[in-house]
């Protein structure tokens, strides 16, 4: 089975302040995701990455950068946090290209912006 | 773009014991598709993955697909509490996207 790791479980940020996700898979697999999920919205896609050193933007972008660092690490910062990203936040990775689209989430992190 | 519609749109009550068929519509033909499940704020938890519109089982649950409708079916037989939740489903049209449907919550009564 997958595994895919994220911290912090829960983050209560400040409106301005910044706030950094971090997402862990020990799968070695290529391709990692962020998403939000919000009701009536369902699951958006925020950044992806194909590998290490790449991030891609995916359909939500604005207000949010991607840093991937190694094959097992995906970090989604917030520089300027505010209410409207109050959401929870699955991160997720899978093979990816030819290989299969499959994939493994993590258990979100519930973030909080006052 | 690409959208994915579930019925039943929002949820579907059964009796322990019923089956229940969830179906997932798209505007697109597609690569794979994936079915999810989610309890009230948890994680997405993989039930079946299918490429090449496949059938896939799982225990109780099989995933069938029409690809000339573009349409694909997750078939929950003799259906159990605990199966209570929220079914997604997701497709990959090509490229690296993956497209969610909004879900379908499930909710099954003794």
């Amino acid at each position: 089975e997958a595994a895919v790791t994220q911290s912090p479980r829960n983050k209560v940020a400040v409106t301005g302040g910044k706030v950094t996700l971090s997402c862990n898979q020990t799968n070695n697999h290529n391709n990692m995701y962020w998403y939000r999920q919000d009701t009536g919205h369902g699951l958006r896609l925020i950044h992806y990455s194909y590998g290490a050193g790449s991030t891609e933007k995916g359909d939500i972008p604005d207000g949010y950068k991607a840093s991937r660092p190694s094959q097992e690490n995906f970090s989604l910062i917030l520089e300027l946090a505010t209410p409207s990203q109050t959401s929870v936040y699955f991160c997720a990775s899978g093979h990816g290209g030819a290989i299969s689209y499959e994939q493994y989430f993590g258990p979100g992190t519930r973030l909080t912006v006052l | 773009g690409q959208q994915v519609q579930q019925s039943p749109p929002a949820s579907l009550v059964l009796q322990e014991g019923e089956n229940a068929e969830l179906q997932c519509t798209y505007s697109t033909t597609l690569n794979s598709m994936q079915w999810f499940y989610q309890r009230p704020g948890g994680r997405l938890v993989s039930l079946l993955y299918s490429p090449s519109w496949a059938e896939q089982r799982g225990g109780r649950l099989t995933s069938s697909a029409a690809s000339n409708e573009s349409r694909s079916s997750l078939h929950i037989s003799s259906s159990q509490i605990t199966d209570s939740g929220t079914y997604l489903c997701a497709m990959e049209p090509g490229g690296y996207k993956v497209v969610f449907g909004s879900g379908t919550r499930l909710l099954v009564s003794p």
